[in-house]
């Protein structure tokens, strides 16, 4: 079975700066998708960014961006010019690709504030 | 598009009532799945369909849990009676396929008194 660790439970930075949140995943697969999603106080769940473990080049969106490490089984997110508004939870998750996959396994999340 | 829509929103109740929750995944989306959320045990998969069929509801919690998809546009989670235990967010959550990315609804915060 997959697992999903998030080793930081909570963080915090200074409005502008960049901060990095911690994810490892544990997994016998070797085709698979790597997602962070974004939880604000609204409890909405809302997709950040996506890496496919083929792809050698890391994701970005925008001022979301990754650092995928396969190898290391390690799948790290960089937030560059922090916001208030990106304040919140954020959830790493795991899910295997091709038949018979299974859906999306969280870790439990690494609670983000940004200090103005 | 409307996104995944949840109803209620918000659900008070009391021990023993039956609950019902809906969703309706974004259209052309073929899959659908149902989450719980706690703070002791995070985000939790309880069931998912794809093309209206359940395809794995290993997380359902036990009997008193049931789910529905009767159409490609409507989704039901029961709880029967409901538990103290219960009370948590459920998410509903649709994607084109069960490997691509999942859509989320905005939740329905359930508490069982």
């Amino acid at each position: 079975a997959q697992t999903v660790t998030q080793s930081q439970p909570e963080m915090s930075v200074q409005e502008a700066e960049t901060v990095t949140l911690s994810c490892t995943y544990d997994t016998s697969e070797s085709n698979y998708y790597l997602f962070w999603y974004k939880q604000p106080p609204s409890r909405q769940m809302i997709l950040v960014i996506r890496q496919e473990a083929y792809k050698q080049q890391n994701a970005t969106e925008n001022r979301f961006s990754v650092n995928f490490q396969k190898a290391a089984k390690s799948f790290s997110l960089k937030i560059s010019d922090s916001q208030l508004g990106d304040t919140a939870m954020y959830f790493c998750a795991f899910m295997k690709h091709g038949s018979g996959n299974t859906p999306l396994v969280f870790g439990k999340g690494t609670r983000l504030s940004v200090i103005a | 598009d409307a996104g995944v829509i949840q109803s209620p929103r918000h659900e008070v109740t009391e021990m023993g009532q039956e609950v019902t929750l809906r969703c309706k995944p974004i259209s052309g989306h073929n899959s659908l799945f149902w989450y719980r959320q706690t703070m002791m045990r995070g985000l939790e998969l309880l069931i998912y369909f794809n093309n209206n069929v359940p395809i794995d509801d290993s997380g359902m919690p036990e009997d008193r849990f049931s789910a529905k998809m009767p159409n490609a546009s409507f989704s039901t989670l029961k709880i029967q009676p409901s538990e103290p235990r219960d009370s948590a967010v459920y998410f509903c959550a649709s994607s084109l396929r069960p490997e691509e990315t999942q859509y989320f609804g905005p939740g329905t915060r359930l508490l069982v008194l």
